[in-house]
């Protein structure tokens, strides 16, 4: 049972366009959701979270939108850069749990 | 570097054989936790501590597989009778619980385990 799931394993964008990654989960428990990128052969990088509070939060070029009736979050990457090339992954957490739940990733290309 | 650090990188052995990994957490970090991750797959839950104590553990954590963190710093994952099914990258994180705010997980660049 797949409670966080990325329908996409890969989208490729051009330098400078926006990107948009999606995730959508299935457990009206899950109160906080965080994105990270990976790069080969090291570890996810935490990149940008938000509860379950808000709808939107941005830290430079990234920003997460968090739709709960839909169940459905999106990164949004502004302006995509080359070094943003790398699979990213999004995670939930349920309330009064510690582990995370983790999508199986979207793999970015950004072409320069 | 302060990061989270594991220790091997990668680990080859073969089939019956064990094995132990180390993670070190970031310093002042209380939780620990473990993950196993395959191709193709997201990083899945194994189990966490909240200092010395493990709070949790996966039914993916079967009666071959122990986690420690004696003191509440460092912590071992050992894996007896290893099998085909346990090579994967085994990840450890690390974050710092207050008891009021959410706090990400920070993860180490993991240790890759083959069984021949």
């Amino acid at each position: 049972d797949q409670q966080v799931k990325q329908n996409s394993p890969s989208l490729s964008v051009q330098e400078g366009r926006i990107s948009i990654l999606n995730c959508d989960y299935t457990n009206s428990m899950f109160d906080y959701f965080l994105w990270y990128k990976k790069y080969p052969a090291e570890g996810p990088t935490f990149l940008i979270s938000i509860s379950s509070i808000k709808d939107k939060n941005e830290d430079g070029r990234f920003t997460v939108f968090l739709n709960k009736s839909a169940k459905h979050l999106s990164l949004h990457i502004v302006p995509s850069q080359p070094g943003d090339s790398a699979v990213y992954f999004c995670a939930a957490s349920a309330i009064g749990t510690y582990k995370y739940i983790f999508g199986t990733g979207t793999r970015l290309k950004v072409l320069a | 570097d302060t990061g989270v650090s594991q220790d091997p990188r990668h680990k080859i052995t073969k089939r019956g054989q064990n094995v132990t990994f180390r993670c070190d957490p970031i310093s002042e970090h209380n939780r620990l936790y473990w993950y196993r991750q395959t191709l193709g797959q997201g990083p899945e839950f194994l189990t966490y501590f909240q200092n010395e104590a493990q709070l949790e553990k996966s039914r993916l954590l079967s009666d071959r597989f122990s986690a420690e963190r004696p003191k509440g710093s460092f912590s071992t994952l050992e894996i007896q009778r290893t099998e085909q099914g346990d090579s994967a990258m085994y990840l450890c994180a690390s974050s710092h619980w207050t008891g009021n705010s959410n706090q990400p997980q920070h993860f180490g660049d993991g240790t890759r385990l083959s069984i021949l």
